[in-house]
C-alpha cells in the first residue's frame, strides 16, 4: 500500500519561511505525480493552494509556493501571517488513483 | 467562479448505500477538461480520495474502496454523484465533492448509525 507522509507538526514564526514537506514510499517524487497542496483552517472546507507542483489559483497568496525539493514535493511558505496557521495536506498522483498525506499542522508562533 | 454543493442523507444505517449528489453552479459541468472527485474526512482524521468522474464517464475509484463505490455524472442535471454501498461505522465522514479547477463543496456530514 502507497503511503504518503507530511510532517505531522511545523511552527513558523511571524514573518519567518518554513517548509512542508511530501514524500512517497514508492521512490522519489517527480513532477508526474502531480503534486497538489491544500489548506484547512478548522471547521472549513480545504482549499487548494497549488496544483501540479508549482501552479497556483488565483486565490493563491503569492507567500505559497510549490517545488520538488530532494526527492519530495514541498510546499515553502514565505512571510508567514497568522492566518496560516491551519493543516496542509499534499496529494499525489498514482496512475488512476490519489493519494493523500497525513497532513501537516502548521502553528505560526 | 464555479461552486459545488453537496446534498444528501446525513444519517445512514450499517450496511445500507450511502447516497450522495453534487451541484455544480457557476458553469457547465461538461465545460473544459475537468473531472470530477470525491474526497472524505472522518472528524478530527486526514483527507481520504474516493475517487474520480470525468464527464465521458470514465472513473477511477480508490483501492481500498473500489468493490464498494459508483460514481455517476447527469450532464442534464450539472450533477455527478456518489453511491458507497454496504457502509459501516468507518464511513462516518464529511464529505466533499471537489473538481479539478480545485474548487471545493463546503461538506456534507455523513453518520452511519443505526
Amino acid at each position: 500500500q502507497t503511503v504518503v507522509t507530511q510532517e505531522p507538526s511545523l511552527t513558523v514564526s511571524p514573518g519567518g519561511t518554513v517548509t512542508l514537506t511530501c514524500a512517497s514510499s514508492t521512490g522519489p517524487v517527480t513532477s508526474d505525480y502531480y503534486p497538489n497542496w491544500f489548506q484547512q483552517k478548522p471547521g472549513q472546507a480545504p482549499t487548494t493552494l497549488i496544483f501540479s507542483t508549482k501552479f497556483k489559483h488565483s486565490w493563491t497568496p503569492a507567500r505559497f509556493s510549490g517545488s520538488l525539493l530532494g526527492g519530495k514535493a514541498a510546499l515553502t511558505l514565505s512571510g508567514g501571517q497568522p492566518e496560516d496557521e491551519a493543516d496542509y495536506y499534499c496529494l499525489l498522483f498514482y496512475g488512476g488513483a490519489w493519494v493523500f498525506g497525513g497532513g501537516t499542522k502548521l502553528t505560526v508562533l | 467562479q464555479v461552486e459545488l454543493q453537496e446534498s444528501g442523507p446525513g444519517l445512514v444505517k450499517p450496511s445500507q448505500t450511502l447516497s450522495l449528489t453534487c451541484s455544480v453552479s457557476g458553469g457547465s459541468i461538461r465545460s473544459g477538461n475537468y473531472y470530477w472527485s470525491w474526497i472524505r474526512q472522518p472528524a478530527g482524521k486526514g483527507l481520504e480520495w474516493i475517487g474520480r468522474i470525468y464527464t465521458s464517464g470514465s472513473t477511477n475509484y480508490n483501492p481500498s474502496l473500489q468493490s464498494r463505490v459508483t460514481m455517476s455524472i447527469d450532464t442534464s442535471k450539472n450533477q455527478f454523484s456518489l453511491k458507497l454501498s454496504s457502509v459501516t461505522a468507518a464511513d462516518t465522514a464529511m464529505y466533499y465533492c471537489v473538481n479539478s479547477g480545485g474548487v471545493w463543496g463546503q461538506g456534507t456530514m455523513v453518520t452511519v448509525s443505526s
